[in-house]
């Protein structure tokens, strides 16, 4: 399966931006990168996902560094809502979809 | 709708009981998956199907018995489960192009919290 890496924790000041690191280093040229979080006691939720350029949406921003070796979650601007885990995740094509132990964010006031 | 529905959220079995736990989605997705999550754990994953059959089975015990009677429907059938089965267990769906090549963004459920006595 293939591996991803990230901080088990990290700190943000509310209406602060937050980057949200993630390696990668055996990603391959079909493999997609997925964002996603959960809040607590809810399913996980899509946030965002890529190839090989940046990507932006109404959540969040991604990106992808030009080896696609590493990549960056950004969330603009952290809300008390932003509180989650989040999970870096690669999408191999037809392959299970596995989830690493995820960043946990905690959103200072 | 783009919802993902579990039923029931909560559920208290003894070991020797039989239970369902049920997951619907009507956004015409062909792939279904089950996880099950411990506390303060990520979701592990137990069972894909892809276009109605069964596709991936992650050496789960057989005391988890997967339905997928249409492609809306995915059901997990629990019998003779143990106090360690305990979890929260969540369905998912995403869209496959054709079977066993699902790519895009997954859409969970709130999922079902199972306490096993």
């Amino acid at each position: 399966d293939a591996k991803t890496t990230q901080p088990n924790s990290m700190e943000s000041n509310e209406e602060e931006p937050v980057h949200l690191p993630c390696n990668h280093s055996t990603i391959s040229g079909t493999d997609y990168i997925h964002w996603y979080r959960q809040l607590p006691s809810q399913g996980p939720e899509y946030v965002i996902h890529g190839l090989t350029s940046n990507v932006n949406n109404r959540m969040a921003s991604l990106a992808i560094a030009e080896d696609r070796k590493s990549s960056t979650l950004i969330l603009h601007r952290a809300t008390l809502r932003d509180a989650a885990v989040y999970y870096c995740i690669l999408r191999v094509y037809g392959q299970n979809f596995v989830f690493g132990p995820g960043t946990r964010l905690s959103v200072l006031p | 709708d783009t919802e993902v529905t579990q039923t029931p959220k909560h559920l208290v079995m003894g070991m020797t009981n039989k239970k369902s736990l049920k997951c619907e989605q009507h956004m015409g997705h062909r792939a279904m998956y089950w996880y099950k999550q411990k506390a303060k754990k990520p979701p592990e994953l137990m069972f894909v199907y892809s276009y109605e059959k069964l596709s991936i089975n992650e050496s789960v015990p057989s005391r988890f018995s997967p339905e997928c009677p249409n492609s809306s429907l995915l059901n997990l059938h629990l019998h003779a489960l143990q106090p360690e089965d305990s979890a929260l267990y969540l369905c998912a769906s995403s869209q496959d192009l054709a079977p066993g090549t699902s790519t895009g963004e997954l859409f969970f459920g709130e999922g079902s919290r199972l306490t096993v006595l």
